[in-house]
């Protein structure tokens, strides 16, 4: 079963526009994950935040959560082609230690 | 430093064959995970490995499916027979310490099965 679920499905856009990646999902957490997956390749992690932090940055990523509302947001600013990729939120729930994965969200970012 | 190896790449299988498939994770690294990831889907955790131990295989078919991590370092995965439906990637996965879900996990390439 899937734990968390992305919005948008798919999302086009031209290279340098920002995108913004969203993830809902349905009990506590102890912490959720970012993962991206380029064709043919592994998952990659991208970053971590446990449920006492409400926003965290990497680079040109940001990621925000509520756990109010159980949702949290993957922003990449200023896109690249080499962004294209499928991206993948990950919970852990707090009544176990298991990663969770959703469907994940199909980035295409036009050069 | 090699991340996690996995092989074969790539495998066509008839129906009610067996299949074996192959990971070693990261050196030094003490979890291990195998994941099935369906077409448009994200990954499925199969068992979770803490040393030699499975302490999470609630989500593997044992029916068909058999795991081993011998001496806490290489595993494999089985399926004996398969199924159509078993066409999916087979993730593998490691980490320093898996207890508390805290740690990053770094992924293999997988293997792509196709079962015809």
């Amino acid at each position: 079963s899937q734990q968390g679920e992305e919005d948008p499905q798919a999302l086009s856009i031209q290279e340098g526009e920002n995108a913004t990646m969203n993830c809902s999902y349905k009990t506590s957490i102890n912490n959720l994950q970012w993962y991206r997956q380029n064709s043919g390749r592994g998952l990659v992690h991208l970053i971590l935040i446990r449920s006492n932090e409400r926003e965290k940055h990497s680079g040109r990523l940001r990621v925000t959560l509520d756990t109010s509302k159980k949702s949290s947001s993957l922003l990449i600013t200023a896109s690249r082609a080499a962004d294209t990729a499928s991206y993948f939120c990950a919970t852990v729930p707090s009544y176990g230690n298991k990663l969770v994965f959703g469907a994940g969200t199909i980035l295409r970012v036009k050069s | 430093e090699a991340g996690v190896v996995q092989s074969p790449r790539y495998k066509i299988i008839e129906k009610k064959q067996p299949v074996a498939f192959w990971c070693n994770p990261i050196s030094g690294h003490n979890t291990l995970y195998w994941y099935l990831q369906n077409l448009g889907q994200g990954p499925e955790l199969l068992i979770r490995y803490e040393n030699e131990e499975a302490v999470d295989d609630s989500q593997l078919p044992k029916d068909r499916f058999s795991a081993e991590r011998l001496k806490g370092v290489d595993s494999t995965l089985k399926i004996q027979p398969a199924e159509l439906g078993d066409s999916a990637v087979y993730l593998c996965a490691s980490s320093l310490d898996g207890r508390g879900g805290s740690d990053e996990q770094y992924f293999g390439p997988g293997t792509r099965l196709t079962v015809t």
